[in-house]
């Protein structure tokens, strides 16, 4: 079956400018996470859905950055304001339900971002 | 707060040689312990896991124990090919459900 997708592949813009990166979940996977992979920082976690259940955002690394997840389906992270430190590969992933610390995340192809 | 630690690389090795990646990790609670490998041009994938003390996780040939008393994870393929060329990740997932990854290992494997 399909596996997780992420629009676009590849996206540059300019400093101050906002962006959306859109990821689609593998179908049935409840659970969506979003992480970024940059040279500076690695493999870090930005945000968590699950469910009906309020989301995880205890990995945002400021109030720039936001995400929504529509009918616990597709999910939107936007970057409001985009900064150079911006600049990294954004990953999502899903899992099946229960998300527990057993289930494998199923990650994305990622979205390149370059902030110029 | 968990974290991950794992053997930098770039580690290059010839076809056959014996390979070993190391991590450990800080963490509460009883983790779950993951190696994901990134191929060129691919995104990240599983490769194996283990989620208790004293479990072996295995796959392609590559396996991992968990050693809760020594908090280690360390990765292992007795006879590594080209096509291993790859960054590996360990990582751990705890209570909070999200991953915690270490700062990866580039793996080169020469003919």
């Amino acid at each position: 079956g399909a596996g997780v997708s992420q629009s676009p592949s590849n996206k540059v813009t300019e400093k101050g400018k906002d962006v959306e990166l859109r990821c689609d979940p593998i179908s049935g996977h409840t659970a969506l996470y979003w992480y970024r992979q940059s040279l500076g920082q690695g493999l870090e976690f930005l945000i968590y859905f699950q469910g009906n259940s309020a989301p995880d955002k205890s990995g945002l690394p400021s109030d720039r950055f936001s995400a929504e997840r529509t009918g616990g389906s597709v999910s939107t992270l936007t970057i409001q304001r985009t900064q150079q430190e911006d600049s990294a590969v954004y990953l999502c992933a899903s899992s099946l339900e229960p998300a527990d610390r057993y289930n494998e995340q199923f990650f994305g192809p990622g979205t390149r971002l370059t902030v110029l | 707060g968990d974290s991950v630690t794992q053997m930098e690389g770039p580690v290059t090795l010839s076809e056959e040689a014996f390979l070993t990646i190391n991590c450990t990790y800080t963490a509460t609670g009883y983790p779950s312990l993951f190696w994901y490998v990134q191929y060129p041009g691919e995104g990240l994938q599983l490769l194996l896991k283990a989620t208790k003390a004293d479990d072996k996780g295995s796959n392609k040939g590559f396996e991992a124990t968990y050693r809760k008393e020594t908090t280690s994870f360390h990765l292992e393929k007795g006879s590594v090919q080209v096509s291993d060329s790859a960054v590996y990740f360990c990582a751990l997932s705890n209570a909070g459900n999200m991953l915690t990854f270490g700062g990866g290992t580039r793996l080169m494997v020469k003919p």
